[in-house]
């Protein structure tokens, strides 16, 4: 069974910071990797979708990576900026099923 | 990306009574809906698996008679929280898949419950 794990589980930092969150899986046999933002009380955003057969992708601030052998990808948030606080999630979707497994996610504020 | 519209996105009833949440593809054809609850600080956790015109299909631990889905439509699931108990408080989300994006999944807003 697919375990997904974000570290760290929260992150407080100052504005303008480069932030790198993580996600490991334990099956590496997966199709693609999602990363989403929710905010409190919200539903999610897809921010990044990186195929299996991919390195990274990248959106503005955002770059997301997968090492798929190793079963990890980072987030990396350029210039982190108070708007940026929310949970981010990270989901596998393997393949065969493509059911989205998610981990408990990264809880960020970013303080001016 | 393809659009997946959640109603109503907050709802607060009393216990012993039923309520109804549903999940629309607005711009694509939904073969597969996804329903999950997220508890505070924990993951979503995947409810169930529905195809159009067939019944869902259950995660272990989850009582169907209670959390009754329908898919009628290529459009159109819902998910019905019958005789609600506070420990049914949670937020639940729903997700869509469709014919010519089989491999991603777009998802709704969420529906925040809250039974007292």
């Amino acid at each position: 069974k697919q375990e997904v794990t974000q570290i760290p589980a929260a992150l407080s930092v100052p504005e303008g910071e480069n932030l790198v969150l993580n996600c490991s899986f334990t099956d590496s046999a997966i199709y693609n990797l999602q990363w989403f933002r929710q905010d409190p009380g919200k539903g999610l955003t897809s921010l990044l979708l990186i195929q299996s057969s991919q390195r990274e992708q990248t959106s503005g601030r955002l770059n997301a990576s997968l090492d798929k052998s190793s079963g990890r990808s980072t987030l990396y948030i350029a210039a982190s900026q108070p708007g940026d606080s929310a949970t981010y999630l990270c989901a596998v979707s393997p393949g065969g099923s493509y059911i989205p497994t998610f981990g408990r996610g990264t809880s960020l504020i970013v303080h001016p | 990306g393809a659009v997946v519209s959640q109603h109503p996105s907050w709802v607060i009833c009393k216990s012993g009574t039923s309520v109804k949440i549903e999940c629309r593809s607005l711009d694509f054809q939904a073969t597969t809906m996804f329903w999950y609850r997220q508890f505070p600080k924990k993951s979503l956790m995947l409810m169930a698996t529905s195809n159009e015109g067939s019944k869902a299909t259950y995660e272990q631990g989850v009582e169907k008679d209670k959390f009754l889905i329908n898919h009628a439509s290529l459009t159109l699931s819902t998910l019905t929280v019958t005789s609600a108990h506070p420990e049914d408080s949670s937020f639940y989300i729903c997700s869509a898949r469709g014919r010519d994006r089989y491999f991603e999944a777009f998802f709704g807003q969420g529906t925040r419950l809250t039974v007292v």
